[in-house]
């Protein structure tokens, strides 16, 4: 079963960039991942999977400003010209055979 | 457009069974390859992934929690219900369904937060 481990917190100033990093355990560096934001007091939204290769399939109405790669074992959420309301906390997840695991979430706040 | 919706009880008694209600639209539990899991977070605290169901009743739970949990669908009402026994405050969290496929929870409800307090 694969373990998740992400940064706590991050910052950055309105209208820079950011980039947020999962990493998976030992020996799933293979696995995709999904990369999900939650803003204060709401639900999960989904942003997008990414696989191993860096290749990413974002979700409905996901803006241009978030993107995604990976190197190795580690994945990565960019998200550019912040604005105020990608403050939030950004889960990431992925999954085996018949599990499913979370990231401890990283709390971005946008100065 | 899937949306889905989580309803329940706001309060439950330590040592009494919690039944969620997850009702959706967009898509059916009737058609191959679609899923329903529940996901659980304590105040503050992680995303935690529950149970899931799939189209053709295949259900699975999360080790730690396996005991207490039931999952099961209404495929006429777009309905899954989750069952949690033996409450404990320590369960106190905002339970959400979501949609999946089998990997990743794309569509997500907005939740329901249950309170476990005598």
């Amino acid at each position: 079963q694969p373990v998740l481990t992400q940064s706590p917190s991050a910052s950055a100033s309105l209208g820079a960039s950011v980039k947020l990093t999962c990493t998976l355990s030992s020996g799933h560096s293979s696995y995709a991942i999904a990369w999900l934001q939650q803003q204060p007091e709401k639900g999960p939204r989904y942003l997008m999977k990414l696989n191993s290769d860096g290749s990413h399939n974002k979700g409905d109405g996901i803006p241009d400003r978030f993107s995604a790669s990976s190197s190795g074992a580690e994945r990565y959420l960019t998200i550019s010209s912040l604005q105020s309301e990608d403050e939030a906390d950004y889960y990431c997840q992925t999954w085996g055979t018949g599990s499913w695991v979370f990231g401890g979430g990283t709390k971005l706040t946008v100065l | 457009q899937i949306t889905l919706k989580e309803s329940g009880p706001t309060l439950v008694k330590p040592t009494q069974t919690l039944t969620l209600t997850c009702t959706f639209s967009g898509f059916s539990l009737s058609t191959s390859g679609e899923g329903v899991a529940w996901i659980r977070q304590p105040p503050g605290k992680a995303l935690e992934w529950l149970a899931v169901i799939y189209w053709n009743d295949d259900k699975r739970y999360s080790p730690s929690l396996k005991s207490r949990l039931t999952i099961t669908k209404d495929t006429s009402k777009n309905q899954v219900v989750l069952t949690v026994m033996n409450m404990d405050p320590l369960d106190t969290a905002t339970f959400f369904c979501a949609h999946t496929r089998g990997g990743e929870f794309d569509y997500w409800g907005q939740g329901t937060l249950v309170t476990v307090s005598s």
